[in-house]
């Protein structure tokens, strides 16, 4: 079974630029997450979508930031215009439990380097 | 003060060496607790959940102490293949809240 794919692996851009992350979680995984890990910090929560509604998004820094979930299926993560303390790991993860979470399969991430 | 605290290390032990970990967290209305674990530019994976009465899992045995708010990890006859990031995670209103990990080096 295929794990969480994300896309690009790594993406470099200059400030104002825009770039496009998507993920693709597992398959029947209703609940898809992103999370961000900034050097040297801990890896953050920015939002939360139970198939194609966004049922949480309080991480989300700012509105540079714009997520979408077409029908319930992939992602993608959106940021414009891009600025240098943008630049991170940003991780996609699923699941398929309701209500308490457990277990988070993730993704390998996307690498945003802004210069 | 971050949510969840943890020492960075990096603990460097032998082979066979046994290795502990600790965490603290901040918020006591969180409801679930977990041992992940992270090799160097690859994604985070669960390694155990984290019970009140203790659990093992083969050579790992996790505590969490909810009154101390402290969660640890203990890890007997360290393997090279264990080297790599744990990271201490608790859940707080639905939301994973990552530590920023501990990392483990174990040498031959």
């Amino acid at each position: 079974e295929a794990g969480v794919t994300q896309f690009p692996s790594h993406s470099v851009i200059e400030k104002g630029q825009t770039v496009t992350l998507r993920c693709d979680p597992i398959s029947g995984h209703d609940n898809l997450y992103w999370y961000r890990r900034v050097m040297g910090k801990e890896i953050k929560f920015l939002l939360h979508f139970v198939k194609e509604s966004k049922q949480d998004e309080s991480g989300m820094p700012n509105n540079r930031f714009l997520a979408e979930r077409t029908g319930g299926t992939y992602s993608t993560l959106k940021v414009q215009p891009a600025e240098l303390e943008d630049s991170g790991v940003y991780f996609c993860a699923s699941s398929q439990e309701q209500g308490e979470i457990g277990e988070l399969f993730f993704g390998e991430g996307s690498r945003l380097t802004v210069l | 003060r971050k949510e969840v605290e943890q020492d960075p290390g990096p603990f460097n032990v032998p082979e066979g060496a046994t290795v502990a970990f600790n965490c603290t967290y901040s918020n006591s209305a969180s409801q679930s607790f977990f041992w992940y674990r992270q090799d160097c530019r690859k994604e985070p994976k669960l390694l155990m959940s984290v019970y009140s009465s203790g659990n093992e899992d083969g050579r790992f045995t996790a505590q969490l102490n909810r009154a101390s708010q402290y969660i640890s990890l203990l890890i007997r006859d360290s393997k090279l293949s264990d080297s790599a990031t744990y990271l201490c995670v608790v859940t707080v209103s639905g939301k994973l809240i990552f530590g920023t990990g501990t990392r483990l080096q174990v040498f031959p």
